[in-house]
């Protein structure tokens, strides 16, 4: 079994600043990697995806890869308590098999 | 509007009573999945279906059986539950493209189940 690892947390950060949300995979032929949001008592929410080494920017998220590296984040700019929620890291592995991680518990404190 | 209905959303059953929980999409996606998340484990696929008729085990499927006879829907049966089944349920949804998952999945609004 492919393995998906995030640090599970909590980590908390001040209103306003950047909060920085790691998760590393172990499948080098993984092709597709995302970010899921999820609320307490909520399911998931896709609220990012990315495809290729570097940056990709939709707001205040920002996605990164390094496939070399084996190694994806999530950047969460002006971070607000309405982020506060686990963000889910879920890889597509070969053979279409997406897999997640156990998540990560964002808390924003204002 | 788009969406993945579950039902029941919550449910209290004894070990051995049988059970469905129902999931229904309305965005004609071909791929379906069901999950139970644990704390501590995750999201674990339990049973996938890539289309009407084709399902298939995902990592944990013991005590569970699935199907897909329409397009739309795709039920999670227990047929002898047992207290390790106590979990919360998601059902998911995605389109395919070039007969690939996309990764981008809906989710239901999640099942609780807690089995005596």
């Amino acid at each position: 079994q492919k393995e998906v690892e995030q640090n599970s947390g909590p980590l908390s950060v001040p209103e306003g600043a950047i909060a920085s949300l790691n998760c590393t995979y172990s499948d080098r032929g993984s092709q597709s990697f995302f970010w899921y949001r999820q609320y307490s008592g909520k399911s998931p929410e896709l609220i990012m995806s990315i495809y290729s080494n570097g940056d990709k920017e939709d707001g205040r998220f920002t996605a990164q890869l390094n496939k070399a590296s084996q190694y994806v984040s999530l950047l969460i700019r002006d971070s607000q308590p309405s982020d506060s929620a686990t963000y889910l890291c879920a890889v597509m592995e070969y053979g279409n098999k997406l897999v997640f991680g156990a998540g990560t518990i964002l808390r924003v404190k204002s | 509007e788009a969406q993945v209905t579950q039902n029941p959303r919550y449910l209290i059953t004894v070990t051995g009573k049988k059970l469905t929980v129902t999931c229904s999409q309305n965005m004609n996606h071909e791929y379906m999945s069901w999950y139970r998340q644990d704390p501590g484990l995750g999201l674990r696929q339990i049973y996938y279906s890539m289309n009407v008729e084709v399902t298939d085990k995902g990592d944990v499927p013991e005590g569970y059986k699935v199907s897909r006879k329409e397009k739309r829907n795709f039920p999670l049966i227990l047929e002898s539950p047992s207290p390790n089944q106590t979990s919360l349920y998601f059902c998911a949804s995605s389109l395919r493209t070039s007969g690939s998952v996309t990764g981008e999945l809906f989710f239901g609004e999640g099942s609780r189940l807690t089995v005596l």
